[in-house]
């Protein structure tokens, strides 16, 4: 069974700092890469995905991702974080199939202060 | 388009009581799933349905029934809660026709089992 590794649970930054989450998943053939975000009291939205072509993905908000298929990797990265950005953020994977469902990370928890 | 929605909001339930939380989606996906969210745990799946009449087991099925009788709906039903069962709860449905097989989360339901 596949599985999806978040490193940190928690993170505080300061506004303006610079943002990067990581997520690392086992599976070893065609994967398609999500990122989700949780506001506060809020249900998920995508923040990006990936199933092919370039490996750097842009999305919603100024986020962005790097696939690099070498290291199971989908790091989530923003160059200056804002004060709204305070959310729950959630790596997922697909296997490649339709039918498959998704496997999340256990998710970060992302407090930006003013 | 209403995408996907889901009733009630909140809900307290006494152990041994049973209940249904309602999915609905307007987008044609032949996929649909429950998850549950817990602090610290993410999001897991409980039962999916890849069509009308198939539906198949996730990674935590136990206490909780699905049945998928039509496209739009997919109803999860509680045959008698317990306070395990005290979780956040959010449907999802995608299209399996072409990759990434992105999928739109509902609202949630917070459901509270005393």
């Amino acid at each position: 069974a596949q599985s999806v590794s978040q490193h940190n649970h928690h993170v505080i930054l300061s506004e303006a700092a610079s943002l990067e989450l990581g997520c690392n998943y086992s599976y070893g053939g065609t994967v398609n890469l999500f990122w989700y975000v949780q506001y506060p009291g809020q249900h998920l939205q995508l923040l990006l995905k990936y199933f092919s072509g370039d490996p750097l993905v842009k999305g919603i908000k100024g986020f962005e991702a790097e696939f690099i298929k070498s290291k199971f990797s989908f790091n989530l990265r923003k160059p200056s974080v804002q004060w709204s950005d305070t959310a729950e953020y959630f790596c997922a994977v697909n296997s490649g199939g339709g039918a498959d469902g998704l496997t999340f990370g256990k998710g970060t928890h992302l407090i930006i202060q003013p | 388009n209403a995408g996907v929605t889901q009733t009630p909001k909140f809900q307290v339930l006494k152990t041994g009581q049973s209940m249904t939380l309602q999915c609905a989606q307007d987008m044609n996906h032949e996929y649909m799933s429950w998850y549950r969210q817990d602090p610290g745990m993410g999001l897991r799946l409980i039962h999916y349905s890849v069509g009308a009449g198939i539906t198949d087991q996730g990674e935590v099925p136990n206490g909780y029934n699905v049945s998928r009788s039509t496209t739009e709906d997919f109803p999860l039903r509680l045959l008698s809660a317990a306070p395990s069962q005290t979780s956040v709860y959010f449907c999802a449905s995608s299209s399996v026709r072409s990759p990434p097989y992105e999928q739109y989360f509902g609202p949630g339901t917070r459901l509270t089992v005393t």
